[in-house]
């Protein structure tokens, strides 16, 4: 199956700091990233989808300046949570799509815990 | 418009025994369908897919779910539980051009 990596898995940050998440596809090229966001027990959040030297589409209530996302390439995209906050503490999880031959289905990254003092 | 209910927020099986897990789904257009399993602080993994053709797909892990576009449902089952498949679980609905739709998830827990 497809591979698709998250670094860091972890981070602790201060307030008021930047945070950047990488997501990469290690395997095959993502013509399309998604960036989730989970809360504990609860189902994923849609944040953002990245298409590969495009702008993200963010979804309705998801701050672009705060959330910043680049998908330089088809195997990186990186999510930047700038001047984080507690409140943006959360587990964070990436997915790449749009490969060759698939039918919609997505892969999923390992996911980051951002955790902001 | 595409939505995705599981039914059950928690599922409790004993070893050895059944998993049935519920998902119903609505779309305008024909569904692709998915089921996840996401183990603790960890991303999620395909367990399989309905695209097109047969009905009953098997996946992963001895995991297997049937396509019933008169019930619109994709339940997920297993014959026979073990400790390992203790994870929270969630069916999806998408298709070409639109976005995936997760369900709320149901954890699945399994009793020695």
């Amino acid at each position: 199956g497809a591979v698709v990596s998250q670094h860091p898995s972890r981070v602790i940050c201060k307030s008021g700091t930047s945070v950047k998440i990488e997501c990469r596809s290690l395997d095959f090229q993502a013509t399309t990233m998604f960036w989730y966001r989970q809360f504990p027990k609860k189902s994923l959040m849609l944040m953002a989808t990245s298409n590969e030297g495009s702008k993200a589409t963010y979804e309705q209530g998801v701050e672009k300046d705060k959330f910043l996302i680049n998908h330089a390439s088809l195997t990186l995209s990186t999510l930047t949570v700038t001047s984080a906050h507690p409140e943006d503490s959360s587990f964070y999880i990436c997915s790449a799509g749009g490969r060759t031959g698939g039918m919609g289905e997505q892969y999923f990254g390992p996911g980051t815990r951002l955790t902001v003092t | 418009a595409q939505s995705v209910t599981q039914l059950g927020s928690h599922v409790s099986v004993s070893e050895g025994a059944l998993v049935l897990l519920r998902c119903n789904y609505s779309s305008s257009v024909p569904p692709y369908l998915f089921w996840y399993v996401q183990y603790p602080n960890q991303g999620l993994q395909l367990l399989l897919k309905y695209t097109t053709g047969a009905t009953l797909v098997k996946g992963i892990n001895g995991f297997e779910a049937e396509f019933k576009k008169s019930e619109t449902s994709f339940h997920l089952t297993k014959p026979s539980a073990h400790m390992s498949d203790a994870a929270e679980y969630f069916c999806a609905v998408t298709q070409v051009g639109f976005k995936t739709i997760f369900g709320a998830g149901t954890r699945l827990f399994v009793k020695a």
